[in-house]
Formats: structure tokens, sequence, C-alpha cells
């Protein structure tokens, strides 16, 4: 069965860095594109980028060029999402997801990150 | 970049009603089309991929139609378990994606 299980809750302030995690399970992790996806309170999906954990090959979406990055550690099967300075815009849930040819059919049970001061 | 807008916002419906959400893509995506369905507290649950094939275990009052720009998702007869927000995602720029803003389907 593929899993996709993700680090827990985070409270930050801003200012503060942060680097959360999402662990594959169950299937060949470096053969599979990891998309991260934010979600901010009652709003819709946004694709923040996606990344080959084959040769951590990396794409980010315009809006988060530069505002985050995204890394591999193929040897424990785990991609990670993180940030140097957050704000309290970057308020969310962060989903990471396994990205099929035809979709995304797996998913992360999120993290949810609250920046606050 | 490919700019992916749903339609309506709201849907409202009865139980047991048929359910029709639109999908317009800025430019073409082919048929790299794909629906997800959202409950409050979970994560998103894919249920058509390429535009009309549904996804393992989905049932058949989903159907899905559509290429190039415009795209339908059909829910049949709506049951109580259907209530909830669809987003269409395209993955023509593979393997990046755009979401659509999302329609909530709601209780009539």
């Amino acid at each position: 069965e593929v899993q996709l299980v993700q680090s827990g809750v985070e409270v930050k302030k801003p200012g503060e860095s942060l680097k959360i995690s999402c662990k594959g399970s169950g299937y060949s992790f470096t053969s599979y594109w990891i998309v991260w996806v934010r979600q901010m309170p009652g709003k819709g999906l946004e694709c923040m980028g996606t990344i080959y954990p084959g040769d951590s090959d990396t794409r980010y979406s315009p809006s988060f060029q530069g505002q985050v990055t995204l890394s591999v550690d193929k040897s424990i099967s785990t991609a990670y999402l993180q940030w140097n300075t957050l704000k309290a815009s970057d308020t969310a849930m962060y989903y990471c997801a396994r990205l099929d040819v035809a979709g995304v059919g797996s998913w992360g049970q999120g993290t949810l990150v609250t920046v606050s001061s | 970049e490919i700019v992916m807008t749903q339609s309506p916002a709201t849907l409202s419906v009865s139980p047991g009603e048929r359910a029709t959400l639109s999908c317009r893509a800025s430019q073409s995506v082919s048929s790299d089309l794909a629906w997800y369905q959202q409950k409050p507290g979970q994560a998103p649950r894919l249920l058509i991929y390429g535009a009309s094939t549904r996804a393992t275990g989905i049932p058949a009052r989903f159907s899905g139609s559509g290429s190039g720009t415009e795209f339908t998702l059909t829910i049949s007869s709506l049951q109580s378990e259907d209530f909830a927000v669809y987003y269409c995602q395209q993955y023509n720029n593979w393997p990046l994606l755009a979401f659509g803003g999302g329609t909530k389907v709601e209780i009539k």
C-alpha cells in the first residue's frame, strides 16, 4: 500500500525557519515525483512545486519560486518543504502527494502550519 | 502559465438530483485533466483522470467529459456522501500542476 506520512502540526513565529517532512513507503520512492500543495484556510489547492527523488530535479510554480525550498533524502525516502523566513501568510495546510502519470492518486495526511506572533 | 477556472463557485442540489460542474482552461490541455473531491478535514481524493476515466473505486455516478479547454464533471444522482468541494486540475504542464478554484456542492 502506498503511504505518505507527513510530520506533525507546527506553530511558529514570523521570521522563524521551518522544515516539514513527507515519508513515502509501499512503492519505489525514487521513481515518482512528489508534489507539494498549499491550502490556505478556507481556500483552494495550490501547487507549490514538484521534486523527483531519483535525481532531485525540482520545479517550482512561479508564485512559490524563491519563497520555499524543496529537497529529498532518498536514503530515508523522505521529501522536505522548507522556509527560511516564515510570514503570517504562510499559515496553511500543506500536503505532499505522489504524482502519477495522470493525476495525484496518493496524498499525505497534511501538515498544518500556523505562523503567529 | 495555464489558469483553470471553475464554475459555479457553489452549487445547491437536492439529494438524488444531477450535478454538473464546469472547468475551463486558459489554453488547451488536451485531455490532461483530473477531478478531485475534498471533504472537510480530509486530503483530496482523485475521482477522474484523462478527463473521463474514473479512478479505482470511484462509483459510476461520477463521469467526466471534455477536451481542450472545456471540461465537465457530472454526478448523476447525488448521494449524501457527495456533498463536498470539487477541484479540477490540469497536468498538461507535467510535472507542474494547476488547480481550479473549486466548486462547493451543498445540500439544497
